[in-house]
């Protein structure tokens, strides 16, 4: 059974980079199986797609993100990660990682990550 | 970008009782449809998908039906813990988009 955890800051000042790291267990992130995925999720609201990134390092980002978004993946440690720059209190949310094969079929828990000074 | 808009946003049920969400695609998606269900406080999880395919430990009450533009989630005998928030997802074009969510009340 895959297992994904997410790590990192809780607190993020405006104009700096938010920074997350999830943690695959269960199986390789090597495995051409799965897309590994970051969503968001603001407080009260629903789920937007960040981006994806494939064992090899390919990366789909969303459009309304792109600019400002950077998902990678170190296979050395069978973790992808998340760099977003220049957060605004807009960037407040949920931060979730995933498994991404038919739908998004494995999810880690959440992190919640507030953009204050 | 393909729009879901899920209907109704809200809605109040009575145990035992049918429970039918409806998500409605912008675009034709053909059947590149997914359901999740996310209680408070966790995780969504994953129950339908393709649009109608099961997905192993999700109860059976839990079925989903559509393709092209026009997809239904249909939960039989609602029971007290489906109390949640459904969303639908299209994984037919990139960004991959969500619908707005539905809540599910227990009266």
């Amino acid at each position: 059974q895959l297992q994904l955890q997410e790590s990192g800051p809780g607190l993020v000042k405006p104009s700096e980079t938010l920074s997350l790291t999830c943690t695959v267990s269960g199986d390789s992130i090597n495995s051409r199986s799965y897309y590994w995925v970051w969503i968001r999720q603001p407080p009260g609201k629903g789920l937007e797609w960040i981006g994806s990134v494939y064992y090899s390092g390919s990366t789909y980002y969303n459009p309304s993100l792109k600019s400002r978004v950077t998902v990678s993946v170190d296979t050395s440690k069978n973790q992808f990660s998340l760099k977003v720059n220049s957060v605004t209190a807009a960037d407040t949310a949920a931060y979730y990682c995933a498994a991404n094969n038919a739908g998004f079929d494995y999810w880690g828990q959440g992190t919640l990550v507030t953009v204050s000074s | 970008e393909i729009v879901l808009t899920q209907s109704p946003d809200f809605q109040s049920v009575t145990p035992k009782e049918k429970v039918t969400i409806t998500c409605r695609a912008s675009q034709s998606i053909g059947s590149n449809l997914h359901w999740y269900q996310q209680k408070p406080d966790q995780s969504p999880k994953l129950l339908i998908k393709y649009a109608s395919q099961s997905i192993s430990g999700v109860p059976s009450r839990f079925s989903g039906s559509g393709s092209g533009t026009d997809f239904t989630l249909t939960i039989n005998s609602l029971e007290t813990e489906d109390a949640a928030a459904y969303y639908c997802h299209q994984s037919k074009t990139l960004p991959w988009t969500f619908g707005q969510g539905t809540k599910v009340e227990i009266k």
